[in-house]
């Protein structure tokens, strides 16, 4: 089956260090996105890639970083200078115009400062 | 920009209800509209969607009609099960302004109760 994968479910980070969440497709999808989703609130875009090698931010980029090296991954590193990470982490892809853009998440991953 | 608003919730039903979950968009373009829901821990996945005005949209007994005129996009359903209790995103793609990004409604989050 197609789909999207995100790894790990839970993380817990100590203050000052950097995180990789992992996220993967299988779909053939051109686009990939990162979003953040608070308790109680909609989603925030962080990053978004059209192509390998190539991303812009988001609306919310400070204190993460991204790379497209492959078509079918999109990891989102939150470094230490995001000042407050503890969030829920939703990866998406799309087929870009085709189907009016309709995303297709990811399972998401739950991340906690400790 | 483009924007869409939801219906505040949280919105609470006795099973078999008739539900109306409000949506409407701002727009400059042509976009198309989508309804997502997200259950308790899980990523969002697509209910329905809806490419051009007049469009319905259907899925699962839920259904939402793109209204240019009103702007709208207000989902239904006729009678609401305990299953459908999670939270239901608005949202739109509109790929003549704002070609790389899914616009998200806040949510309403639905809880049905027996």
């Amino acid at each position: 089956d197609g789909g999207i994968t995100q790894s790990p479910k839970y993380l817990f980070r100590k203050e000052g260090q950097n995180v990789t969440l992992s996220c993967e497709q299988n779909l053939n999808h051109d686009a990939m996105y990162w979003y953040r989703q608070d308790p109680g609130q909609g989603l925030r875009l962080i990053y978004y890639s059209q192509i390998v090698n190539d991303f812009q931010k988001g609306d919310i980029a400070e204190g993460y970083s991204v790379s497209r090296e492959k078509k079918e991954s999109f990891p989102l590193t939150v470094t230490s200078a995001q000042k407050n990470p503890t969030a829920f982490y939703l990866c998406a892809s799309s087929r870009d115009r085709e189907g009016g853009n309709e995303q297709f998440f990811g399972p998401g991953t739950r991340l906690t400062v400790l | 920009g483009d924007s869409v608003t939801q219906m505040e919730g949280p919105v609470t039903l006795s099973e078999e209800a008739f539900l109306t979950i409000n949506c409407t968009y701002t727009a400059t373009g042509y976009p198309s509209l989508f309804w997502y829901v997200q259950y308790p821990g899980e990523g969002l996945q697509l209910l329905l969607k809806a490419t051009k005005a007049d469009d319905k949209g259907s899925n699962k007994g839920f259904e939402a009609t793109y209204r240019k005129e009103t702007t709208s996009f207000h989902l239904e359903k006729g009678s609401v099960q305990v299953s459908d209790s999670a939270v239901y995103f608005c949202a739109l793609s509109d790929l003549k302004t704002s070609y790389d990004k899914v616009i998200f409604g806040p949510g309403t989050s639905l809880s049905v109760i027996p």
